[in-house]
Formats: structure tokens, C-alpha cells, sequence
């Protein structure tokens, strides 16, 4: 595996529903991020990690709830979700999280609530 | 005010022609610009980044950045139907320490 890969790539869940999705990345980088992408809003900062610290929530509502296990590993956990949370999440890795660094995204999770 | 702005489109470009795509930024303290593709249903890439004014070429690609006017640029010479997709600006702020992304400008080429 190359980049950055995340997994499932499409989740329908309801709004009792417990899941996580997770993010890999293989670049030897040292900041993680998530993302959120609604349909015709600018992509939407949710968590950044760097050497496994989080070091910026961004008014995320409790229900999501990210993990960094590893500079390697990024989750996100879901809990009672509403549907206005269907969105692509996306993951993105960077070499040291500063503003002059490349992000490298990853395909993404398609989240539908139900 | 937008922190990033850019004009959703659709731009419509015919093939083989130039295709400009603008961004705009509110903080004056912002020091690195990028501009991402995104094709739809993908995932957003890196096309370009630029630090400092003036212009850098890459292929087909130009970036502009005037720091004194607050925006910056992106310039497809040749335009090519592979080319029709929406291109994100980002910004990173140094004042937050993070990077702030437009909402995107959708690109159609049209042969």
C-alpha cells in the first residue's frame, strides 16, 4: 500500500449506530487530519494530530471522537450521529503538520445517517 | 469575509485555451498557497504551492501570488478535457497555525 488509504470507503450507518473509520498512512509523516467534506462548503478542519498529540479540536461535537494509536494510524469514532453529519470524510497526512507543508489526502469515507 | 474565497463557478473554458482560477485571502499574515484538484468523487491533490510573489511555473500550471492585493492565482495554459475539475485554494495561516481552505472553483473544459 502506498499513500494514504482509508477504510470502509462508503458507510451507512443509523443514528443509534456505533462505528469507526480509519486512516493509514504510509509516508513516514509525522501530522495526521480529518477532515469533513459537505456538498458545495469548503473543507472543513475537524482534528489534526501531530507525533501522535492532538493539537487542534475544532469545535468538533463530542460524538466524533478521534484516536492516533501511532504516527502511522488515525481513527475516528462515531456515535449517535445526526444526518446532517453525512458528508466524505477525508484523512490527510503531512510531513511535520506546519503551514508550509504538503497535505496528501486519502480517498476518503463516503458517511451517510440515517 | 470568507477567510479563502473563490467563485464556484462553473467556469467554462473550450479546449486548448488558458483557464484562470482566482482566490482570494483575508489574512494578511497568511505565507504559503496552495492549489488542489479534485475531481469528482476523489480525493483533493496537490497541483502546485507557492511562497512568494510573482509567478511559478510548473508544466502547464502557473501560480500567481500578490501578497499586497491578497490573492492568488492559478493559470492551466492548453486546457485539456482532463482538466474539468474543481480546484481548491488553500491558505496557511501563520496567525493559526493551520491551513484554511476555499470552498473550490468548478473547471469544465469543453472540446
Amino acid at each position: 500500500e502506498t499513500g494514504v488509504t482509508q477504510t470502509p470507503r462508503h458507510l451507512v450507518m443509523g443514528m443509534t449506530n456505533k462505528k469507526s473509520l480509519k486512516c493509514e498512512q504510509h509516508l513516514g509523516h509525522n501530522a495526521m487530519y480529518w477532515y469533513k467534506q459537505s456538498a458545495k462548503k469548503p473543507l472543513e478542519l475537524m482534528f489534526v494530530y501531530n507525533f501522535k498529540e492532538q493539537t487542534e479540536n475544532n469545535s468538533v461535537p463530542s460524538r466524533f471522537s478521534p484516536e492516533c494509536p501511532n504516527s502511522s494510524h488515525l481513527f475516528l469514532h462515531l456515535h449517535t450521529l445526526q444526518p446532517e453529519d453525512s458528508a466524505l470524510y477525508l484523512c490527510a497526512s503531512s510531513q511535520d503538520g506546519t503551514i508550509t507543508d504538503t497535505q496528501y489526502f486519502g480517498p476518503g469515507t463516503r458517511l451517510t445517517v440515517l | 469575509q470568507k477567510e479563502v474565497e473563490q467563485n464556484s463557478g462553473p467556469l467554462s473554458v473550450p479546449e486548448g485555451a488558458i483557464a484562470s482560477l482566482n482566490c482570494t485571502y483575508s489574512d494578511r499574515g497568511s505565507q504559503s498557497f496552495f492549489w488542489y484538484r479534485q475531481y469528482s468523487g476523489k480525493s483533493p491533490e496537490l497541483i502546485m504551492f507557492i511562497y512568494s510573489n510573482g509567478d511559478k511555473e510548473d508544466g502547464r500550471f502557473t501560480a500567481q501570488l500578490n501578497k499586497a492585493s491578497q490573492y492568488v492565482s492559478l493559470l492551466i495554459r492548453d486546457s485539456q478535457p482532463s482538466d474539468s475539475a474543481t480546484y481548491l485554494c488553500a491558505v496557511g495561516r501563520s496567525s493559526a497555525s493551520k491551513i484554511i481552505f476555499g470552498s473550490g472553483t468548478r473547471l469544465s473544459i469543453r472540446p
